[in-house]
């Protein structure tokens, strides 16, 4: 039972590349989510998905798009990275019928030059 | 949306000392209440959480406290040690989808 597992690790982008960030969680939850942390901040929700098919956008989405690929995956893309968009990512999930515990992955660390 | 705030930002104590990190949330209709743990580098862990029907909850040196009246919640850990040190979140919320997670508290427990 890996959990939630996120890849790449590390990153390094170019201003204006692209990259899609994978998550996939084998915990049968219906809840994803995508937050980033910023330097000696708090996290903050980018999108989330509340079951398969379905997507919402958190505090801050500007500059991304999510895709709910199947129960157990759910990325997050950046079309065209700006400096930004330096942070580190972390995937969540989140169990339903009560059980309210967020499971985070290990987070990629993004770095837009 | 929930408006949440942390207290204070850092908290310095030696170790066996006592610490308290508070968290005040504005949405009435929060329900559960967990504190999160996050050593440097790594990804952030529930520590403990507590629901809306109960007051207080132990486990070994943490404990968290509710007021629902007053919509606050504190994590308290006794005899901190070393590898206490972290950054703490809390994160109130109603169960349903989106969580705001407070920006965090800082502690540093000195040998």
């Amino acid at each position: 039972n890996a959990g939630v597992t996120q890849t790449p690790k590390f990153q390094v982008l170019k201003t204006g590349q692209s990259m899609t960030l994978q998550c996939a969680q084998d915990m049968n939850h219906n809840s994803m989510y995508w937050y980033r942390q910023d330097p000696g901040m708090g996290l903050r929700l980018i999108y989330y998905s509340a079951s398969e098919g379905t997507t919402d956008k958190g505090e801050v989405p500007n500059g991304y798009n999510v895709s709910r690929l199947n129960k157990r995956e759910f990325s997050l893309r950046l079309e065209s990275a700006a400096p930004s968009q330096t942070s580190v990512y972390f995937c969540a999930s989140r169990g339903q019928g009560g059980l309210y515990e967020q499971y985070f992955g290990p987070g990629t660390r993004l770095t837009v030059t | 949306g929930e408006n949440v705030e942390q207290h204070p930002s850092t908290l310095s104590v030696q170790e066996g000392d006592s610490a308290v990190i508070k968290c005040t949330y504005s949405d009435s209709a929060s329900n559960y209440f967990p504190w999160y743990k996050q050593e440097l580098g790594k990804r952030p862990q529930l520590i403990i959480d507590i629901r809306s029907n109960v007051g207080e909850k132990k486990d070994q040196r943490i404990a968290v406290t509710l007021n629902k009246t007053a919509k606050h919640f504190s994590l308290h850990i006794t005899e901190t040690q070393p590898e206490d040190s972290a950054v703490y979140f809390c994160a109130p919320n109603t169960g349903f989808q989106k969580l705001v997670f407070g920006t965090g508290t800082r502690l540093l427990v000195s040998p």
